[in-house]
Parts: C-alpha cells; structure tokens; sequence
C-alpha cells in the first residue's frame, strides 16, 4: 500500500511570500500520479496541481509550483505570492494507474496567511 | 452543471441511529468513493465502486455499508453509528483510468 506523509502540520507565511509544503511517498510503482488538493474553510475540496510521474518536467499552474523528485519520492508544492484566499489546508495524494479507483491522502498541511 | 452533490451538510445523531449519506453525481463516472477525514490522519477511503452493483471495502470499511443499485447514487449507511465515527464524510467520483476525481461538499456528522 502506498503511503504519503506530509510533515509539516502547519506553515505560516506573509502576505506576497513564499512558502513550500512538503510531501513524501512511499511506493514501488514507476508510473502514478501526485496531486495537491486545498480545502478552505468551505472544506471543498479544489484541486490546485497535478503531477505525471513519468513526466519530468515540474508542473505550474499559476502561482502554484511542484518540485517533483522522483528518486526520492519527495513532491513539495510552491505557493509564489501569497494571498489571504491561499488560506487553508492542503493535502499531496497520489493515485496508482493500476488502483485508480483509489486515493491516498497525506494528514495535511494547514497553511496560515498574514496580512 | 457537473458536480456531486450530498445530503445532509450536517447532521447530529445518537449512537445506534441508523442513518444515510446521500450521494448522487451526474456526469456519469464509473468509479465512486466515501472518504472520511479525521485531524492527523489526512482522507482515508471507506468503500469504493466501480460500477453499478460493483463495490468493495476501502482502508476504514468496518460499521459502514454502501450499495449502487444505480449509476449516479452511492449512499453510505451507518446501521449503528457510534462515536467514533464522528467525522468529516466526503463523496468522491470520476471515470475509470482519469487522473482527475470530483469531491462533495462534504458531510460533517456527530455521533453523541
């Protein structure tokens, strides 16, 4: 079974900063996906970002970076600039082709925006 | 509009109640889920399907039952709900093999 751990149960930041969450995984498989969901206080889950293990080139939407290190198994995520709406938690999961019916969630990282 | 939709947001109840979370999608995905969210512990899969009368147990399956009589309703019963399954529930779907899956809004219960 794969497992994803994110160590860092919370991170503060400042307002227009920058601030990177961690997330590691542990499996055995060399084609999966990784992504990065942000639930508000709305608790919806949005996804921000996603990731093709078999693609090397590190996926960008907007503001939102990954650093994806496939030989280590580390998948952070970069917000650039940060906003007060960036308020909230933010979980990696990752999701096997072959137990695609299935994701696996880390236990999150509250992420706090100071104005 | 695509999306999932469950029902209650939010319910409280006594232990051994039984009870329904509502789940229905409407963009005719294969594959459903339930999820339940504790602090610490992230989302963890309670029972998937991956089609009509297709379903089997997830990491957390015990004191919950599901059934998928049609393609767009997954609804999780809880027989005899106790307090440890007071948590944040959350309804997922999406077609087989997509990387993408859809999320309710979630439903907070409280068992007392």
């Amino acid at each position: 079974a794969q497992t994803v751990t994110q160590s860092q149960p919370e991170m503060s930041v400042q307002e227009a900063e920058t601030v990177t969450l961690s997330c590691t995984y542990d499996t055995s498989e060399s084609d999966y996906y990784l992504f990065w969901y942000k639930q508000p206080p709305s608790r919806q889950m949005i996804l921000v970002i996603r990731q093709e293990a078999y693609k090397q080139q590190n996926a960008t939407e907007n503001r939102f970076s990954v650093n994806f290190q496939k030989a280590a198994k580390s998948f952070s995520l970069k917000i650039s600039d940060s906003q007060l709406g960036d308020a909230a938690m933010y979980f990696c999961a990752y999701r096997s082709p072959i137990n695609d019916y299935k994701l696996s969630f880390g236990a999150g990282t509250t992420v706090t925006v100071r104005a | 509009e695509a999306q999932v939709t469950q029902n209650p947001r939010y319910l409280i109840t006594v232990t051994g109640k039984k009870l329904t979370v509502t789940c229905s999608q409407n963009m005719n995905h294969e594959y459903m889920s339930w999820y339940r969210q504790d602090p610490g512990l992230g989302l963890r899969q309670i029972y998937y399907s991956m089609n009509v009368e297709v379903t089997d147990k997830g990491d957390v399956p015990e004191g919950y039952k599901v059934s998928r009589k049609e393609k767009r309703n997954f609804p999780l019963i809880l027989e005899s709900p106790s307090p440890n399954q007071t948590s944040l529930y959350f309804c997922a779907s999406s077609f087989r093999g997509a990387t993408e899956a859809f999320f309710g809004q979630g439903t907070r219960l409280t068992v007392v």
